[in-house]
């Protein structure tokens, strides 16, 4: 199957300061990456949807400014989290999907934020 | 509007023991329905899927039926092993790729 990495899979950061987070395709053309945030326990929350190109459709409730997603080519997306503060500490997770194929969206492995 | 329900968890067996996770979803039109497992620490993997009613998905012994008279597409396998320890989800693809998912089951399996 297509493979999507995501990167890093765990990073600690001093609260207020900034933390970006990439996602690559790796072999295949990802013209729309979808970011989610878990919870402990808890299902998977769409943040938002980027479409290569474009900006980002942001989820309702999810603060645009403070999550920036960039999606400039067809094999990178970034996640930057902005002003981190300890309840942004979660799991965030990646999918890629080819949107001119009908495939299903790839995952990435996750990132474990930590914000002390 | 859309959703996924599936059973709560956490859910324990003993290995070999047979497995359901119940999973039934709300949607307009016919979604695809999948079934995602998540093993520690890591990302989504896709286990199974179907796009179509009676659609039969099926997997490394994982099996589940889209059933749209009952709206449900149930995730069962007849002899499950402690690898099989993870946490399952259910859910369907919206419109425009979205996907959405169920609660998640956290499965046990003991040796």
């Amino acid at each position: 199957g297509a493979v999507v990495s995501q990167h890093p899979s765990r990073v600690i950061c001093k609260s207020g300061t900034s933390v970006k987070i990439e996602c690559r395709s790796l072999d295949f053309q990802a013209t729309t990456m979808f970011w989610y945030r878990q919870f402990p326990k808890q299902s998977l929350m769409l943040m938002a949807t980027s479409n290569e190109g474009s900006k980002a459709t942001y989820e309702q409730g999810v603060e645009k400014d403070k999550f920036l997603i960039n999606h400039a080519s067809l094999t990178l997306s970034t996640l930057t989290v902005t002003s981190a503060h300890p309840e942004d500490s979660s799991f965030y997770i990646c999918s890629a999907a080819d949107g001119t194929k009908d495939t299903e969206a790839f995952f990435g492995q996750g990132t474990r934020l930590t914000v002390v | 509007g859309n959703s996924v329900t599936q059973m709560e968890g956490p859910v324990t067996l003993s290995e070999e023991a047979f497995l359901t996770i119940n999973c039934t979803y709300t949607a307009t039109g016919y979604p695809s329905l999948f079934w995602y497992v998540q093993y520690p620490g890591e990302g989504l993997q896709l286990l199974l899927k179907a796009t179509k009613a009676d659609d039969k998905g099926s997997n490394k012994g994982f099996e589940a039926t889209y059933r749209k008279e009952t709206t449900s597409f149930h995730l069962e396998k007849g002899s499950v092993q402690v690898s099989d320890s993870a946490v399952y989800f259910c859910a369907l693809k919206h419109q425009g790729g979205k996907l959405i998912f169920g609660q998640g089951t956290e499965l046990s399996v003991k040796p």
